[in-house]
């Protein structure tokens, strides 16, 4: 069975911290794998798509990484801000069989504080 | 461009009620889905259609309906709403489907509670 795996499950940071978010997955074949924030009480908004030959992206302070032959991924944020405070959630998608099937983590809840 | 258009945004009904979630989109993506959010769980996909005139079953479909009989609408129908389906229910589009490795746009959400 596909799975996606993140970890922490939440986490509380100072403002102005660094942070790392992890993603494992268990998707064969691999297609892409993507990042969304989610602010609370808001739908999920895309931060990064990264496909199996993309090692690393970023999107301003947010750094995506891909190992796809350990099958990790990890969201790291530099400079936290309050606004940072969200959902991040990672969804993967298949490929082949598996086509057009995206599988969804259960999140990682951050906290900024002040 | 207003992106994904859901409404309403909340709603409460009582168990054996039908209703329609309303999701539009102006961006003229053929792949349209919905999803559903629990606590503490990721979301879950209800349907989905990869263009107007098909849909087809995602994880979770039972007690829900679709139809898609424009590009830009794909409204969710609960044909007798049970407490279970008590959740946030989230329309997302796309230009392509995921495979595309293309970015789903979101809606704002549907926050259902059935009594």
């Amino acid at each position: 069975k596909n799975q996606v795996e993140q970890s922490p499950q939440s986490l509380i940071i100072l403002e102005g911290k660094n942070c790392t978010l992890q993603c494992n997955y268990t998707v064969s074949p691999f297609s892409n794998l993507r990042w969304y924030k989610q602010d609370t009480g808001r739908g999920p908004v895309s931060l990064t798509i990264m496909t199996f030959s993309e090692n690393t992206k970023s999107n301003g302070r947010y750094t995506a990484t891909l190992d796809a032959d350990t099958k990790q991924s990890s969201l790291h944020i530099t400079a936290s801000q309050l606004s940072d405070s969200a959902s991040y959630i990672c969804v993967v998608s298949g490929g082949d069989t598996n086509a057009g099937k995206s599988t969804f983590g259960d999140g990682t809840t951050l906290t900024v504080k002040p | 461009n207003a992106g994904v258009t859901q409404t309403p945004k909340f709603q409460v009904l009582k168990t054996g009620q039908s209703m329609t979630l309303q999701c539009a989109q102006d961006m003229n993506h053929e792949y349209m889905s919905w999803y559903r959010q629990d606590p503490g769980m990721g979301l879950r996909l209800i349907h989905y259609s990869v263009g107007a005139g098909i849909t087809d079953q995602g994880e979770v479909p039972n007690g829900y309906n679709v139809s898609r009989s424009t590009t830009e609408d794909f409204p969710l129908r609960l044909l007798s709403a049970a407490p279970s389906q008590t959740s946030v229910y989230f329309c997302a589009s796309s230009y392509g489907q995921a495979l595309l490795g293309t970015e789903a746009f979101f809606g704002q959400g549907t926050r259902l509670t059935v009594v």
